[in-house]
C-alpha cells in the first residue's frame, strides 16, 4: 500500500520561498501524477497542481507565477517550491496520487498526513 | 469564494438521510464528474465517493453519489454518529484547467 509523507520547514518568512518535500513508500512514482493541495486553518481545499512522473506539470492559474513542482523518481519524492510567500499562503499542505495510473481526474485515493506551513505576519 | 456551491452546514439524526448538494457549472459539473470527500478533524481528507458515483473499496453502501447537469448531490442513509465530519465536492474544471472544490459541508448527527 502507497503511502506519502510531506516534510520541510514549518515556518516561513514572508517573501520567502516554501518548500516540500513529498516521500512515496510502498511503490513507484513512474506512470502516476502526483498532486499538491492546501487549506487553510478551517477553511477548504486548493488545488495547487500536478506533476507527473515525466516532469510534466499543471498548475493553479492562481498560484502559477509562484509554484515550481518537480519530481526525482530515483528518491521516490516529488517537491512543491512556493515563492514570494505572503501570511495568506498559511495552510495545511497535502500531497496525494490519484487511485489509477496515468490518468488525472482529482480521484486521490491516497494521500499524506499534512505539513502545517506558517507564514507569519 | 469556491468555484462550488455547497451547503455550508447539514445535519440530521441517527438513521436519518442525509444530502449534501454540490452546485457548479457547464465548465465542471457539467462536463466532468464528480469527487467527493469526507475529512474529518486534524485529519487528511479521505476519497468518499468517485466519478459521480463509484464508493472505493471499504466505503459503506450507506453512502451514495449522483449527478444531474451542472449539480451533484452526496446522500447518507442510516446516518451514523460517525459520519459526522466536513464533506468537500470537487470536479476537474475545463476552463481552469484544473481541479476545483466546493467549500465544504460540515455534518452534524443530532
Amino acid at each position: 500500500q502507497v503511502q506519502l509523507q510531506e516534510s520541510g520547514p514549518g515556518l516561513v518568512k514572508p517573501s520567502g520561498t516554501l518548500s516540500l518535500t513529498c516521500t512515496v513508500s510502498g511503490d513507484s512514482l513512474s506512470n502516476y501524477y502526483w498532486t499538491w493541495i492546501r487549506q487553510p486553518p478551517g477553511k477548504g481545499l486548493e488545488w495547487i497542481g500536478y506533476v507527473y512522473d515525466s516532469g510534466r506539470t499543471s498548475y493553479n492559474p492562481s498560484l502559477k507565477s509562484r509554484v515550481t513542482m518537480s519530481i526525482d523518481t530515483s528518491k521516490s519524492q516529488f517537491s512543491l517550491k512556493l515563492s514570494s510567500v505572503t501570511p495568506a499562503d498559511t495552510a495545511v499542505y497535502y500531497c496525494a496520487r490519484e487511485i489509477l495510473a496515468g490518468y488525472y481526474n482529482g480521484e486521490w485515493g491516497s494521500w499524506g498526513q499534512g505539513a502545517l506551513v506558517t507564514v507569519p505576519s | 469564494q469556491s468555484v462550488l456551491t455547497q451547503p455550508p452546514s447539514a445535519s440530521g439524526t441517527p438513521g436519518q438521510r442525509v444530502t449534501i448538494s454540490c452546485s457548479g457549472g457547464s465548465s465542471n459539473i457539467g462536463r466532468n464528474t464528480v469527487n467527493w470527500y469526507q475529512q474529518f478533524p486534524g485529519m487528511a481528507p479521505k476519497l468518499l465517493m468517485y466519478r459521480d458515483g463509484q464508493r472505493p473499496s471499504g466505503v459503506p453502501d450507506r453512502f451514495s453519489g449522483s449527478k444531474s447537469g451542472n449539480s451533484a448531490s452526496l446522500a447518507i442513509s442510516g446516518l451514523q454518529s460517525e459520519d459526522e465530519a466536513d464533506y468537500f465536492c470537487a470536479a476537474w474544471d475545463d476552463s481552469m484547467a484544473g481541479v476545483v472544490f466546493g467549500g465544504g459541508t460540515q455534518l452534524i448527527v443530532l
